[in-house]
């Protein structure tokens, strides 16, 4: 069973814009993660936020988390078109670090 | 350091036929996961590995094998394949502690006929 939802499924934007996905989750977590696959590659690990943790960043991206409504969203600030790619959010709720995926976003960024 | 390296990249069985999918990590890290992606859903954790000569059952378990008899190595066996086995195979690795970032190999495409 899938953890994170993201939203939304698909999202088209201009090159220069900024792009924002959203992320909702079931249970408690211990942290939130956000990971980009570009077609046919694997998954690459973009930022984590710890649950006692509001905002993040790093480059061009944002992260925050509202963990009393077990949410996060992801904000890619002046995308390019190198940004068209898969968005998934995970979630690491127990032992083992075991992440729960959740469907993804996919980015277009047009140019 | 090559990171997280999967073998095949590509594979086509027919039903009932066997293989072994490999992944290597040069990382030295405890946790090894195996995770297949179908179209439109995210990741499904197939089994795990917390350290060599351990494995655990994750989301998805059924009709795969695996083994971890050396640290750096994990392996996804399909004793007889099947249709609905036809996905990207992905794994991945991490270190031990809190922060738990994995780190992917570039996936196997599998197709069962």
């Amino acid at each position: 069973s899938q953890q994170g939802e993201e939203d939304p499924q698909a999202l088209s934007i201009q090159e220069g814009e900024n792009a924002t996905m959203n992320c909702s989750y079931k249970t408690s977590i211990n942290n939130l993660q956000w990971y980009r696959q570009n077609s046919g590659r694997g998954l690459v690990h973009l930022i984590l936020i710890r649950s006692n943790e509001r905002e993040k960043h790093s480059g061009r991206l944002r992260v925050t988390l509202d963990t009393s409504k077990k949410s996060s969203s992801l904000l890619i600030t002046a995308s390019r078109a190198a940004d068209t790619a898969s968005y998934f959010c995970a979630t690491d709720a127990g032992r083992g670090n075991k992440l729960v995926f959740g469907a993804g976003t996919i980015l277009r960024v047009k140019s | 350091n090559a990171g997280v390296t999967q073998t095949p990249k590509f594979r086509v069985l027919k039903t009932g036929q066997s293989m072994t999918l490999l992944c290597a990590q040069d990382m030295n890290h405890e946790y090894m996961y195996w995770y297949r992606q179908d179209p439109g859903m995210g990741l499904r954790l197939i089994h795990y590995s917390v350290g060599e000569g351990t494995t655990a059952k994750g989301e998805v378990p059924d009709g795969y094998n695996v083994s971890r008899l050396k640290k750096q190595n994990f392996l996804l066996g399909l004793e007889s394949a099947a249709p609905s086995q036809t996905s990207v195979y992905f794994c991945a690795s991490n270190s031990r502690g809190y922060s738990s970032t994995q780190y992917f190999g570039p996936g196997t495409r599998l197709t069962v006929l």
